[in-house]
Protein backbone atom coordinates (compact mmCIF):
# COMPACT_ATOMS: atom_id res chain seq x y z
CA UNK A 1 0.00 0.00 0.00
CA UNK A 2 1.14 3.79 -0.58
CA UNK A 3 3.26 4.57 2.26
CA UNK A 4 4.39 8.68 3.22
CA UNK A 5 7.68 9.04 5.82
CA UNK A 6 8.26 12.33 7.07
CA UNK A 7 11.95 11.64 8.78
CA UNK A 8 12.02 13.79 11.57
CA UNK A 9 9.40 13.95 13.95
CA UNK A 10 11.03 17.74 15.40
CA UNK A 11 12.99 19.56 13.87
CA UNK A 12 14.39 22.99 16.36
CA UNK A 13 16.44 25.76 14.37
CA UNK A 14 17.55 28.98 14.93
CA UNK A 15 15.66 32.24 13.32
CA UNK A 16 17.20 33.40 10.32
CA UNK A 17 18.44 29.62 9.05
CA UNK A 18 16.88 27.63 6.41
CA UNK A 19 14.71 24.53 7.49
CA UNK A 20 14.82 22.02 5.21
CA UNK A 21 11.69 19.01 5.94
CA UNK A 22 12.02 15.57 4.29
CA UNK A 23 9.27 13.50 2.53
CA UNK A 24 9.56 10.06 1.33
CA UNK A 25 7.22 8.04 -0.17
CA UNK A 26 7.12 4.48 -1.36
CA UNK A 27 4.80 1.87 -3.86
CA UNK A 28 3.67 5.31 -5.67
CA UNK A 29 4.19 7.26 -8.79
CA UNK A 30 2.31 10.66 -7.59
CA UNK A 31 1.31 12.90 -10.09
CA UNK A 32 1.76 15.94 -7.70
CA UNK A 33 2.64 16.03 -3.84
CA UNK A 34 1.55 18.66 -1.47
CA UNK A 35 2.39 20.69 1.58
CA UNK A 36 0.48 22.19 4.15
CA UNK A 37 0.99 23.59 7.62
CA UNK A 38 -1.00 23.18 10.95
CA UNK A 39 -0.83 24.79 13.96
CA UNK A 40 -1.72 23.32 16.90
CA UNK A 41 -5.69 22.31 17.34
CA UNK A 42 -6.28 23.76 13.95
CA UNK A 43 -6.57 22.13 10.45
CA UNK A 44 -4.31 21.60 7.69
CA UNK A 45 -3.67 24.62 5.59
CA UNK A 46 -3.01 24.31 2.15
CA UNK A 47 0.96 25.90 1.20
CA UNK A 48 2.26 24.63 -1.91
CA UNK A 49 1.52 22.05 -4.61
CA UNK A 50 4.40 20.47 -6.87
CA UNK A 51 3.80 18.24 -10.02
CA UNK A 52 5.71 15.25 -11.19
CA UNK A 53 7.11 17.49 -14.07
CA UNK A 54 8.03 20.31 -11.90
CA UNK A 55 12.20 19.93 -10.59
CA UNK A 56 11.18 23.10 -7.97
CA UNK A 57 8.76 25.25 -6.99
CA UNK A 58 8.90 28.45 -4.90
CA UNK A 59 6.91 31.01 -3.34
CA UNK A 60 8.21 33.37 -1.07
CA UNK A 61 10.08 32.08 1.68
CA UNK A 62 9.03 28.57 0.48
CA UNK A 63 10.75 26.46 -1.68
CA UNK A 64 9.95 22.68 -2.22
CA UNK A 65 11.76 20.47 -4.59
CA UNK A 66 10.37 16.98 -6.50
CA UNK A 67 12.57 14.16 -6.56
CA UNK A 68 10.58 11.39 -8.33
CA UNK A 69 13.91 8.82 -8.98
CA UNK A 70 14.38 9.03 -5.26
CA UNK A 71 10.38 9.32 -4.52
CA UNK A 72 10.91 12.35 -2.30
CA UNK A 73 10.51 15.64 -1.69
CA UNK A 74 11.91 18.97 0.18
CA UNK A 75 10.68 21.41 1.63
CA UNK A 76 12.72 24.50 2.79
CA UNK A 77 11.56 27.62 4.49
CA UNK A 78 14.38 30.15 4.08
CA UNK A 79 15.22 33.14 6.52
CA UNK A 80 13.09 31.24 9.33
CA UNK A 81 11.08 33.42 11.81
CA UNK A 82 9.32 31.95 14.72
CA UNK A 83 6.21 32.78 13.33
CA UNK A 84 6.81 29.53 11.00
CA UNK A 85 6.87 27.23 14.07
CA UNK A 86 4.01 24.93 13.48
CA UNK A 87 3.73 21.23 12.09
CA UNK A 88 4.17 20.68 8.23
CA UNK A 89 2.72 17.69 6.25
CA UNK A 90 2.83 16.66 3.27
CA UNK A 91 0.56 14.51 1.30
CA UNK A 92 -0.36 12.98 -1.55
CA UNK A 93 -3.41 11.72 -3.96
CA UNK A 94 -4.68 8.16 -2.55
CA UNK A 95 -4.44 6.86 -5.87
CA UNK A 96 -7.35 4.56 -5.74
CA UNK A 97 -9.58 6.59 -4.75
CA UNK A 98 -12.34 8.03 -6.91
CA UNK A 99 -12.39 11.46 -5.33
CA UNK A 100 -8.83 11.92 -4.93
CA UNK A 101 -8.60 11.58 -0.96
CA UNK A 102 -5.50 12.94 0.33
CA UNK A 103 -3.04 10.48 2.12
CA UNK A 104 -0.88 12.15 4.88
CA UNK A 105 2.60 11.80 6.64
CA UNK A 106 2.69 12.33 9.86
CA UNK A 107 4.30 15.83 9.99
CA UNK A 108 7.32 16.95 11.19
CA UNK A 109 7.06 19.97 13.78
CA UNK A 110 9.23 22.63 13.19
CA UNK A 111 10.45 24.92 15.99
CA UNK A 112 12.44 28.30 15.28
CA UNK A 113 13.97 29.58 17.94
CA UNK A 114 14.21 33.57 18.27
CA UNK B 1 -11.38 34.67 2.58
CA UNK B 2 -14.09 31.98 2.03
CA UNK B 3 -13.48 29.68 5.34
CA UNK B 4 -14.95 25.85 6.35
CA UNK B 5 -16.51 26.48 9.10
CA UNK B 6 -16.84 23.89 12.35
CA UNK B 7 -18.95 23.16 15.03
CA UNK B 8 -18.68 22.36 17.70
CA UNK B 9 -14.85 23.01 18.64
CA UNK B 10 -14.89 20.95 21.37
CA UNK B 11 -17.65 18.35 22.23
CA UNK B 12 -17.19 15.80 25.37
CA UNK B 13 -19.58 13.00 25.18
CA UNK B 14 -20.48 9.34 27.06
CA UNK B 15 -19.32 6.12 25.35
CA UNK B 16 -22.12 4.93 23.58
CA UNK B 17 -23.51 8.49 22.92
CA UNK B 18 -24.84 9.89 19.57
CA UNK B 19 -22.82 12.81 18.29
CA UNK B 20 -23.16 15.28 15.35
CA UNK B 21 -20.41 17.29 14.32
CA UNK B 22 -21.52 19.89 11.93
CA UNK B 23 -20.13 21.95 9.02
CA UNK B 24 -20.95 24.53 6.44
CA UNK B 25 -18.48 24.24 3.33
CA UNK B 26 -17.27 27.05 1.36
CA UNK B 27 -20.82 28.29 -0.57
CA UNK B 28 -19.42 27.01 -4.24
CA UNK B 29 -17.54 23.52 -3.49
CA UNK B 30 -19.03 20.48 -4.69
CA UNK B 31 -16.47 17.65 -2.93
CA UNK B 32 -16.82 17.59 0.95
CA UNK B 33 -14.84 15.18 3.11
CA UNK B 34 -14.24 14.03 6.78
CA UNK B 35 -10.81 13.48 7.85
CA UNK B 36 -9.88 12.58 11.53
CA UNK B 37 -7.01 12.61 13.88
CA UNK B 38 -6.40 10.92 16.94
CA UNK B 39 -4.29 12.61 19.40
CA UNK B 40 -0.23 12.54 17.63
CA UNK B 41 -1.37 10.50 14.66
CA UNK B 42 -1.37 11.34 11.32
CA UNK B 43 -4.60 13.04 9.33
CA UNK B 44 -7.08 10.16 7.98
CA UNK B 45 -9.24 10.27 5.48
CA UNK B 46 -13.04 9.34 6.67
CA UNK B 47 -15.19 9.41 3.45
CA UNK B 48 -16.15 12.26 0.69
CA UNK B 49 -19.18 13.41 -0.60
CA UNK B 50 -20.57 14.57 -3.97
CA UNK B 51 -23.91 15.71 -5.49
CA UNK B 52 -25.83 14.39 -2.33
CA UNK B 53 -24.27 10.63 -1.95
CA UNK B 54 -20.83 9.10 -0.26
CA UNK B 55 -18.12 8.88 -2.82
CA UNK B 56 -15.91 7.26 -1.03
CA UNK B 57 -15.26 6.21 2.71
CA UNK B 58 -12.02 4.76 4.23
CA UNK B 59 -12.02 1.17 6.35
CA UNK B 60 -12.51 3.38 9.62
CA UNK B 61 -15.75 4.79 8.40
CA UNK B 62 -17.83 2.09 9.33
CA UNK B 63 -21.78 1.53 10.16
CA UNK B 64 -21.31 3.62 13.31
CA UNK B 65 -20.71 6.94 10.42
CA UNK B 66 -22.99 8.38 8.58
CA UNK B 67 -23.12 11.73 6.49
CA UNK B 68 -25.16 13.86 5.11
CA UNK B 69 -26.03 17.42 3.57
CA UNK B 70 -29.45 18.14 4.96
CA UNK B 71 -30.00 21.25 3.84
CA UNK B 72 -27.65 22.60 1.12
CA UNK B 73 -25.48 23.95 3.47
CA UNK B 74 -24.61 22.27 5.98
CA UNK B 75 -22.48 18.41 6.01
CA UNK B 76 -22.81 16.78 9.43
CA UNK B 77 -20.95 13.62 10.62
CA UNK B 78 -23.03 11.64 12.65
CA UNK B 79 -21.66 8.54 14.98
CA UNK B 80 -24.30 6.76 16.12
CA UNK B 81 -22.96 4.84 19.70
CA UNK B 82 -19.39 6.45 20.35
CA UNK B 83 -16.29 4.84 21.53
CA UNK B 84 -13.54 5.08 23.73
CA UNK B 85 -11.13 5.26 20.47
CA UNK B 86 -13.42 7.79 18.93
CA UNK B 87 -12.13 10.19 20.56
CA UNK B 88 -10.00 12.61 17.97
CA UNK B 89 -10.01 15.82 16.25
CA UNK B 90 -12.60 16.16 13.27
CA UNK B 91 -11.76 17.70 10.26
CA UNK B 92 -14.23 18.74 7.72
CA UNK B 93 -12.85 19.74 4.03
CA UNK B 94 -14.07 21.00 0.75
CA UNK B 95 -13.18 21.45 -2.57
CA UNK B 96 -14.61 23.34 -5.91
CA UNK B 97 -13.85 20.47 -8.89
CA UNK B 98 -12.83 17.38 -9.41
CA UNK B 99 -9.96 18.47 -12.10
CA UNK B 100 -7.42 15.85 -10.30
CA UNK B 101 -4.77 15.92 -12.48
CA UNK B 102 -4.70 19.45 -13.04
CA UNK B 103 -3.49 18.98 -9.37
CA UNK B 104 -6.75 20.95 -8.36
CA UNK B 105 -7.30 18.67 -5.52
CA UNK B 106 -5.76 21.24 -3.23
CA UNK B 107 -8.75 20.89 0.12
CA UNK B 108 -9.84 23.56 2.40
CA UNK B 109 -9.67 22.48 6.05
CA UNK B 110 -12.09 23.62 8.69
CA UNK B 111 -10.19 24.43 12.14
CA UNK B 112 -11.70 20.83 13.45
CA UNK B 113 -13.97 19.57 16.11
CA UNK B 114 -12.66 17.64 18.99
CA UNK B 115 -14.29 14.83 20.21
CA UNK B 116 -13.43 13.30 23.99
CA UNK B 117 -15.26 9.92 24.36
CA UNK B 118 -15.13 9.34 28.18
Amino acid sequence: SQKIEQNSEALNIQEGKTATLTCNYTNYSPAYLQWYRQDPGRGPVFLLLIRENEKEKRKERLKVTFDTTLKQSLFHITASQPADSATYLCALLNYGGSQGNLIFGKGTKLSVKP
Amino acid sequence: EPEVTQTPSHQVTQMGQEVILRCVPISNHLYFYWYRQILGQKVEFLVSFYNNEISEKSEIFDDQFSVERPDGSNFTLKIRSTKLEDSAMYFCASKRDRALWLGANVLTFGAGSRLTVL
